[in-house]
This record gives C-alpha cells, sequence and structure tokens, in this order.
C-alpha cells in the first residue's frame, strides 16, 4: 500500500482565498484524521471520521473551516476564507480501529499571506 | 489542564547515554497509549504503543505505563545521533491527543 496520502505537498495562497486539502486513507482503516501542527500550538486534532461519518470536529477552529469524506477513499479539508493565522502543517492520518496506531501522510505546508 | 503533557526539554544527551522522556495524561479512560518521532520537516511515525501497566521492550526503546498515575514514559537505550528528534507522546480514548513533544538531541 502507499500510505496515506496528501495533496498538495505546499500550499502558499492569499488571504481571503479558499484552500482545499486532500487526503487518500489507506485502503481498509476506518478511521480518518485531520490535524492542524504549529510550533506554538503543536499537534492538534481538528476532527475525526469513522466509517467516512464525522465523529468530533469540536477542534474545528472556526466555521471557516469544514471536511468532509464522501467516500472511504477521499477526504477533503476546506478553508474559506483563509487567514495568515491558518498558516500550519496540515496532517491527514489514517487507522483501522479507534485504539489503534495511526499512520500519517506527509503533511501539507499552507502558507496564507 | 492540558490532556497530554510532556516534560519540555529540549533533552540533550551524549552518545550511548539513556534517555528518558515522561508524559502525564488527564483521562482517565484513555486506554492506549503511544510514542511517535518526528524528524525535523518529517511527518510523526510510531516507535511504540502500550496498552497495559508496567513495561514493554523493543530493541533499544522501552516504555512503560502507569494508569494509576496518568504516567507513560519512553527510555533510549544507547542513544545514537539519528534518535535525535521531537517525540511525542499520543494517549487514545475513541481519538488520538497528543503532547507538545519533546526535543531530543543526542551528541556524538
Amino acid at each position: 500500500d502507499a500510505g496515506v496520502i496528501q495533496s498538495p505537498r505546499h500550499e502558499v495562497t492569499e488571504m481571503g482565498q479558499e484552500v482545499t486539502l486532500r487526503c487518500k486513507p489507506i485502503s481498509g482503516h476506518d478511521y480518518l484524521f485531520w490535524y492542524r501542527q504549529t510550533m506554538m500550538r503543536g499537534l492538534e486534532l481538528l476532527i475525526y471520521f469513522n466509517n467516512n461519518v464525522p465523529i468530533d470536529d469540536s477542534g474545528m477552529p472556526e466555521d471557516r473551516f469544514s471536511a468532509k469524506m464522501p467516500n472511504a477513499s477521499f477526504s477533503t479539508l476546506k478553508i474559506q476564507p483563509s487567514e495568515p493565522r491558518d498558516s500550519a502543517v496540515y496532517f491527514c492520518a489514517s487507522s483501522q480501529g479507534a485504539d489503534e496506531k495511526l499512520f500519517f501522510g506527509s503533511g501539507t505546508q499552507l502558507s496564507v499571506l | 489542564q492540558k490532556e497530554v503533557e510532556q516534560n519540555s526539554g529540549p533533552l540533550s544527551v551524549p552518545e550511548g547515554a539513556i534517555a528518558s522522556l515522561n508524559c502525564t495524561y488527564s483521562d482517565r479512560g484513555s486506554q492506549s497509549f503511544f510514542w511517535y518521532r518526528q524528524y525535523s520537516g518529517k511527518s510523526p511515525e510510531l516507535i511504540m504503543f502500550i496498552y497495559s501497566n508496567g513495561d514493554k521492550e523493543d530493541g533499544r526503546f522501552t516504555a512503560q505505563l502507569n494508569k494509576a498515575s496518568q504516567y507513560v514514559s519512553l527510555l533510549i537505550r544507547d542513544s545514537q545521533p539519528s534518535d535525535s528528534a521531537t517525540y511525542l507522546c499520543a494517549v487514545n480514548n475513541n481519538d488520538m491527543r497528543f503532547g507538545a513533544g519533546t526535543r531530543l538531541t543526542v551528541k556524538p
């Protein structure tokens, strides 16, 4: 398996623009997680899905953030409108079960100017 | 109170020494515990996981868990310069929460 695949690897955009991050989890994994990592706040859980259903989105910073998982092999994290404080590395991770280890994608480095 | 706390570091040890990394957590219902290593500019990768009280050894790494004290630790024996990285403690109770990480430097 190719592992968790994220795109793009780098995204530079201007404040106010819409940003869409994409993730393909490992086949057969029932759980998908979106994290954001910054120097100040570390690795923060934004939202996670179980069998394509959002379970906990309490970590989503505000209404500008939304996430979807239309099928078992694809998820998106959208920021609209983007702001400079959204600049961070966004990781997608998947696991087979609720208490299982996570496999991380390579991350998306987002810079909002 | 943060859900998962790690000793702030940074931690520096000489090559060949034992590195000790500590973590406490607040949710007593947590069921599984993980240590991830993250090199600069890379994604976290799993080193160890532990579910039961006591010690679990894997090569040079030993994870220790004390649920009564809500404490998890990672020992790295015979530390190597290649062990220099940030170590993230993660605690799972239906979702995975991470500590801020401890940066370890192993000096040759």
